[in-house]
């Protein structure tokens, strides 16, 4: 079975410019949830999407969206880019959407902006 | 307000010997505890889970944590490491509380000496 795949893996942007990220889950899983990890905050919680619905949300601006897809693909968007957006983005899904169902992680998009 | 809390931001331990991480969380209801692993440039790989039962769980690679509710804690253990082992270890809780998102502590690095 096909883990969770992220594309593209790297990206360099400049400020002000906006970035659209990819997450394909597992076959069958319906939860997407992504995070920033960066060294100075550590890893935080984006957002959680199941069966097209955001279902939670972190505490980032407005620039940072998301969606799903009937396919259960999703994809995360940062709109006007900062220095400070630089880092690594993970997707993780599940089965279902519940603290009970166990996350599996892609490999992260390493964005990086100048 | 859940938290979790990983005290040593890294660690150096010589192969072949025994290995604790520890982890403390703060979560008002029955906890969903999870171990990760990280290396470099990575996603986040499951090293095991605690959901309900066996306060003792094992997981893949050798490792074990055990749950202790009376102390809040959630610690890591490994009898002999292996320097392949080296990497950053994650702590998590998942919480439904407002939504489902998974809440990280802030890792500890791993280093293994010869």
């Amino acid at each position: 079975k096909a883990g969770v795949t992220q594309t593209p893996r790297y990206l360099i942007k400049t400020r002000g410019q906006q970035v659209t990220l990819s997450c394909s889950p597992i076959s069958g899983h319906r939860s997407v949830s992504w995070y920033q990890q960066t060294p100075g905050q550590g890893l935080q919680f984006l957002f959680e999407y199941f069966s097209e619905t955001q279902r939670n949300k972190g505490n980032f601006p407005g620039r940072f969206s998301g969606r799903q897809f009937s396919n259960s693909r999703s994809e995360m968007n940062v709109s006007t880019l900062e220095l400070g957006d630089s880092a690594l983005y993970l997707c993780a899904s599940s089965l279902g959407s519940g603290a009970n169902n166990e996350q599996f992680f892609g490999p992260g998009t390493r964005l990086t902006v100048l | 307000a859940q938290s979790v809390t990983q005290p040593d931001i890294h660690i150096t331990v010589s192969e072949g010997a025994s290995l604790e991480l520890r982890c403390n969380y703060s979560y008002g209801a029955t906890p969903y505890l999870f171990w990760y692993v990280q290396s470099p440039g990575q996603g986040l790989q499951l090293l095991l889970k605690y959901f309900s039962g066996d306060t003792l769980v094992q997981g893949i690679k050798g490792f074990e944590a055990e749950f202790k509710r009376s102390q809040s804690s959630f610690n890591l253990r490994k009898p002999s490491v292996h320097w392949s082992d080296a990497a950053e270890y994650f702590c998590a809780v998942a919480s439904n509380t407002g939504g489902f998102k998974t809440i990280f502590g802030a890792g500890t690095r791993l280093f293994v000496k010869a």
